[in-house]
């Protein structure tokens, strides 16, 4: 069964920490992606990865960081945390793209979110 | 450039309704792939459907059908006979053709729904 995992359901930190959100998945997925989820929002885009040590910047990259030393793990890193990065973060993996559809036709599969509150 | 717009936040629905949740969508490909996604209360995101620009034609699973109209850019789901189990917040997304690399997903906001019991 197809599996994304983060390392925390709940956080608390405070402002000015460095925080380290973790993301792996047991699939042998090419790509994986970062996302926040905030009320009236939807899912923004924070990075994307194509390959161990490729990354890619989203849609909201500013304040956050990211490391993929291993095909199967992705971090997001929060250098300095700051209040208005309280958020769900979610991770999600993909398979590369196949044939003519391409990697646009696969889902993601994402992982059950990390709700990240910062005092 | 791409958009997803779910212009219904929030939706409730006594049990055994039936419901249409909208999604209208902006793009300048001509190839491109639209999802649904469900979010129950654990959180996780599940995957529903994949649709591909060249097939219109609508889809039906058990209570679930989906109606593509490339004429008016919308992709609707219509849950059926509304259970309590159907309560969630519920995505569509779109995928353009045209991506290198990894196919970014461009997701609107989401409507809730809350069946009733």
């Amino acid at each position: 069964d197809v599996k994304v995992t983060q390392s925390s359901r709940y956080l608390v930190k405070r402002t000015g920490e460095k925080v380290f959100l973790e993301c792996v998945q047991d699939m042998d997925h090419e790509n994986m992606f970062w996302y926040r989820q905030d009320p009236g929002l939807g899912l923004r885009l924070i990075y994307f990865s194509y390959d161990v040590k490729m990354k890619e910047k989203g849609d909201i990259p500013e304040g956050y960081s990211v490391s993929r030393e291993k095909k199967e793990r992705f971090s997001l890193i929060l250098e300095s945390a700051s209040t208005n990065q309280t958020s769900m973060y979610l991770c999600a993996s993909s398979p590369e793209g196949q044939g003519i559809m391409g990697a646009s036709y696969n889902e993601q599969f994402f992982g059950p979110g990390t709700r990240l509150t910062v005092l | 450039a791409q958009k997803v717009t779910q212009a219904q936040t929030e939706i409730s629905v006594v049990e055994k309704e039936d419901v249409t949740l909208d999604c209208v969508y902006e793009t300048r490909d001509t190839t491109y792939y639209l999802f649904w996604y469900k979010q129950p209360p654990s959180g996780e995101l599940v995957f529903l459907i994949r649709r591909n620009s060249f097939d219109e034609q609508n889809e039906i699973s058990g209570r679930y059908s989906w109606n593509f109209q490339k004429s008016t850019s919308s992709f609707n789901f219509t849950i059926t006979a509304s259970q309590v189990v159907d309560s969630a917040v519920y995505f569509c997304a779109l995928s353009e053709a045209g991506q290198t690399g990894a196919n970014n997903l461009f997701f609107g906001t989401g409507t809730r729904l809350t069946v009733i019991p």
